[in-house]
């Protein structure tokens, strides 16, 4: 089944423990993407790729990491979560980053709390 | 900064009626609009894609694109409890050169359809 996943679902952490949400896409897209999801303020963009070795920032992307060493995956990392980083977060992808036709396939989520 | 805007509503129709959604844009040179349905706790999901002026029909879905005027718009015929949820309108941003890989969300109408 073509699909993104993304691990954990669900994370209570502290803040400043460092922590990795990964994603997964086995639809061999080229372009990955991390986005945040608060209320009232829509889904903003973090982070994204447009394929191997090559990331750029988003909307959003101070206190985050990325990196993209396979194509298949790309995790977001958390150096020192602060709790203003509680969010819904999502992973996309799509075929291709650059062409009009940038439909965009979503993970289900990942729940952060950060205490 | 490009933007993409949404009445937050609700949005409220009984059931049978036609619901509409609407989206306005800055950027005169966006080129293709994205409709995405999310359920509360879900991640988006794509219902339409536009990229010529004028509409585009997809069962009980139309999309409907005005260039000029800078706004695109989702018809719901028939419209069904099922239907309830919040529909974000997405474009991608684009640079003298084609898009950028940003992909640019509104905040989303939230749409509830009474039995």
């Amino acid at each position: 089944e073509a699909q993104v996943t993304q691990n954990p679902r669900y994370l209570i952490t502290v803040t400043g423990k460092k922590l990795t949400v990964t994603c997964s896409q086995n639809m061999n897209h080229e372009y990955m993407s991390w986005y945040r999801q608060d209320p009232g303020l829509g889904l903003r963009q973090i982070y994204y790729s447009m394929n191997v070795e090559v990331t750029d920032k988003g909307d959003v992307p101070e206190g985050y990491k990325v990196s993209r060493k396979e194509k298949r995956n790309f995790p977001l990392i958390l150096e020192s979560p602060s709790p203003n980083q509680t969010s819904l977060y999502f992973c996309a992808s799509s075929l291709s980053g650059l062409a009009d036709y940038n439909e965009q396939f979503f993970g289900p989520g990942t729940r952060l709390t950060v205490l | 900064q490009k933007e993409v805007e949404q009445n937050s509503g609700p949005l409220s129709v009984p059931e049978g009626a036609i619901a509409s959604l609407n989206c306005t844009y800055s950027d005169r040179g966006s080129q293709s609009f994205f409709w995405y349905r999310q359920y509360s706790g879900k991640s988006p999901e794509l219902i339409m894609s536009i990229y010529s002026n004028g509409d585009k029909e997809d069962g009980r879905f139309t999309a409907q694109l005005n260039k000029a005027s800078q706004y695109v718009s989702l018809l719901i015929r028939d419209s069904q409890p099922s239907d309830s949820a919040t529909y974000l309108c997405a474009a991608p941003a684009r640079d003298g050169s084609g898009n950028t890989g940003k992909l640019i969300f509104g905040q989303g109408t939230t749409l509830q359809v009474k039995p």
